[in-house]
């Protein structure tokens, strides 16, 4: 069964922090790896995207790693500001055809001051 | 850039009724697709349309939904007879086929409440 599993659950942390989360998935055949941030209330907004080609990828603080033999990724948020608290998704795109994805349900951070 | 937009924001029905929603990609995106999301979870994928054909259906999407893309550009979702198993956040998501390593782009999508 195609899955995506994240961890931690929740984490919270104070402001000027860094920290990372974790994500594991079973899903084949794989074409990418996504991490999207989900404020709440709001659809997510990618932040990477990377094949299995790539091991690493950065947008500013986020920084994501990709081990495409464990089937293993991580994103780290560095120098934490109070906006980065949100959902936290890891995606893997399963099929380079339709681009259908498969969800994480996702880190839930709490950045506070 | 005008982003994904969808309408209603929010919808709040009585059980029973027919809901419909719709969602307007970006522009020269041909990919449209439907999620639904409970609370606490991811995304589930409902449906994907290329163009106006629409290529997969998830099994979450029973008899009771229909979805539409008539001239290969907005898009509808109905949900007839509403159950309270409904009540989720219903997100619509564009992307262009020939940028398959490009996101999907989100729209802030519809939360429909079930009473």
């Amino acid at each position: 069964k195609n899955q995506v599993e994240q961890s931690p659950q929740s984490l919270i942390i104070l402001e000027g922090k860094n920290c990372t989360l974790q994500c594991n998935y079973t899903v084949s055949p794989f074409s990418n790896l996504r991490w999207y941030k989900q404020d709440t209330g709001r659809g997510p907004v990618s932040l990477t995207i990377m094949t299995f080609s790539e091991n690493t990828k950065s947008n500013g603080r986020y920084t994501a790693t990709l081990d495409a033999d464990t089937k293993q990724s991580s994103l780290h948020i560095t120098a934490s500001q109070l906006s980065d608290s949100a959902s936290y998704i890891c995606v893997v795109g399963g099929s380079y055809n339709t681009d259908k994805l498969i969800f994480g349900t996702g880190t839930r951070l709490q950045v506070f001051p | 850039d005008t982003g994904v937009s969808q309408d209603p924001r929010h919808k709040i029905t009585k059980r029973g009724q027919n809901v419909t929603f719709r969602c307007d990609p970006i522009s020269e995106h041909n990919r449209l697709y439907w999620y639904r999301q409970t609370l606490g979870q991811g995304p589930e994928f409902l449906t994907y349309f290329q163009n106006e054909a629409q290529l997969e259906k998830s099994r979450l999407l029973s008899d009771r939904f229909s979805a539409e893309r008539p001239k290969g550009s907005f898009s509808t979702l109905e949900i007839q007879r509403t159950e309270q198993g409904d009540s989720a956040m219903y997100l619509c998501a564009s992307s262009n086929q020939w940028d398959s390593n490009q996101p999907q782009h989100f729209g802030d999508g519809t939360r429909l409440s079930i009473l």
